[in-house]
């Protein structure tokens, strides 16, 4: 199985400090990705960094990739209680059309 | 539309009915994915749709779940003989093609509740 791990299970911080979520993949992947879910329902993508990226940002968030480490991290600066939710990562394997998804991370930012 | 739409958003059924789920992809996605969710799990593969090629099926659990798609456009996911196992929410997600440059937009699930 592809299958990725998130670590932590479950965050809680106060808004203004910094969040940041790990993720572990097993096999070789052409890409990996961030995904946000409110409430059980849809996910929302937030971010895809490529197998030869090392680091990308989008607005709050930073994604790094260690492919030596099969890990990536995801940053979410100056946190807001908006951004509450559950954070899958999910991989895109070599040689596979679909993503494997973790079980998540669930942030509570508190006001 | 403006994005993924999903019917019914509920729908509880009875152990052994029949049930349809459906999902409307974003106009010219050529991609189309279900994954259905237990609660407080990841997601779970189920069945890939890319243009005119054979669905990829390698992630229904059982022959009891079939998956079409018409036209390159709206797909349906039918699961027969209901059981309590498959409670869970299903997924529908579609992507502009395979790649490594596309994320997927997801619709906002279909909750199956097998009583």
């Amino acid at each position: 199985s592809q299958q990725g791990e998130e670590d932590p299970q479950a965050l809680s911080i106060q808004e203004g400090e910094n969040a940041t979520m790990n993720c572990s993949y097993k096999t070789s992947i052409n890409n990996l990705q961030w995904y946000r879910q409110n409430s059980g329902r849809g996910l929302v993508h937030l971010i895809l960094i490529r197998s030869n990226e090392r680091e990308k940002h989008s607005g709050r968030l930073r994604v790094t990739l260690d492919t030596s480490k099969k890990s990536s991290s995801l940053l979410i600066t100056a946190s807001r209680a908006a951004d509450t939710a559950s954070y899958f990562c999910a991989s895109r394997g070599s040689g596979y059309s679909t993503l494997t998804f973790g079980k998540g991370t669930m942030l509570l930012v508190s006001p | 539309g403006a994005g993924v739409s999903q019917s019914p958003s509920n729908k509880v059924t009875e152990k052994g009915k029949d049930v349809e789920l459906r999902c409307d992809p974003i106009s010219g996605h050529t991609a189309l994915y279900w994954y259905r969710q237990s609660l407080g799990q990841g997601l779970e593969f189920l069945i890939y749709f890319q243009g005119n090629s054979a669905p990829d099926k390698s992630g229904l659990p059982s022959d009891r779940f079939s998956a079409e798609r018409t036209g390159g456009s709206v797909s349906t996911l039918t699961i027969q003989r209901t059981q309590q196992e498959d409670s869970a929410v299903y997924l529908c997600a579609s992507s502009p093609g395979e790649g490594d440059f596309y994320g997927y937009t997801f619709g906002s699930g279909t909750r199956l509740t097998v009583v």
